[in-house]
């Protein structure tokens, strides 16, 4: 069975620029968050999606935004790049995406470098 | 603040030998913790996973010890393979309508052969 996918697996921009990261979870999955990792940190939570729904949001800026299509797949998009943007972003499914006990699988990541 | 800690940034063991990894947590809601496996340019990898109601769990090599009275858990690897070395992330849950993870900052294993 296939994985969590994430496209592109590298993207360069430039500060002010508009980036879009996707995301496609493991078939059966109803559920997609989306976590930025920086170097020598632990990933932290941006978004979850649920039935195209937001269920969550972490501490980010509103230049960061995010949805779910019909076919559970998502989209992560940053307005107005900073180089602090730089990290890498990676998507996590689920089956529910709320109650207790509930295991995330993680893509391999986009990694996003800001010039 | 940082609810979920891994303070060893590295752990050298050799191959064969038992590789214990740790973190604490400061937050009672959590209830579901997990472990995650990274290499370098790759996404994490599942390991395993512990609930609130249980003090151990155990897959293969693989046994997650949690202490609720103390906040503590720790993964346990047995026999540790040079397959192992990667960089070992705790994470810890409290379910409810959104399914956020909180994440240790990682512990850099090597298992030297």
């Amino acid at each position: 069975d296939a994985g969590v996918t994430q496209s592109p697996t590298h993207l360069i921009k430039t500060r002010g620029q508009h980036v879009t990261l996707r995301c496609s979870p493991i078939s059966g999955h109803k559920s997609v968050s989306w976590y930025q990792q920086v170097l020598g940190q632990g990933p932290q939570f941006i978004f979850q999606y649920y039935e195209k729904e937001e269920r969550g949001r972490g501490n980010f800026p509103d230049r960061f935004s995010a949805r779910q299509f019909p076919n559970y797949s998502s989209e992560l998009n940053v307005n107005a790049l900073l180089l602090g943007d730089s990290a890498l972003y990676l998507c996590a499914s689920s089956q529910r995406g709320s109650g207790s006990w509930e295991t995330q699988y993680f893509g391999p990541g986009t990694r996003l470098l800001v010039l | 603040d940082q609810q979920v800690k891994q303070n060893s940034p590295s752990l050298s063991v050799q191959e064969g030998r038992i590789s214990i990894l740790n973190c604490d947590y400061t937050n009672s809601m959590f209830d579901y913790f997990l472990w995650y496996k990274k290499y370098p340019a790759e996404g994490p990898t599942f390991l395993i996973s512990i609930s609130s109601i249980k003090d151990k769990n155990e897959d293969g090599r693989f046994t997650v010890f949690l202490n609720k009275s103390a906040k503590h858990l720790s993964l346990h690897i047995v026999p540790s393979q040079p397959g192992d070395s990667a960089v070992y992330f705790c994470a810890a849950n409290y379910g409810g309508a959104t399914n956020k993870l909180i994440f240790g900052t990682g512990t850099l294993l090597a298992v030297q052969p």
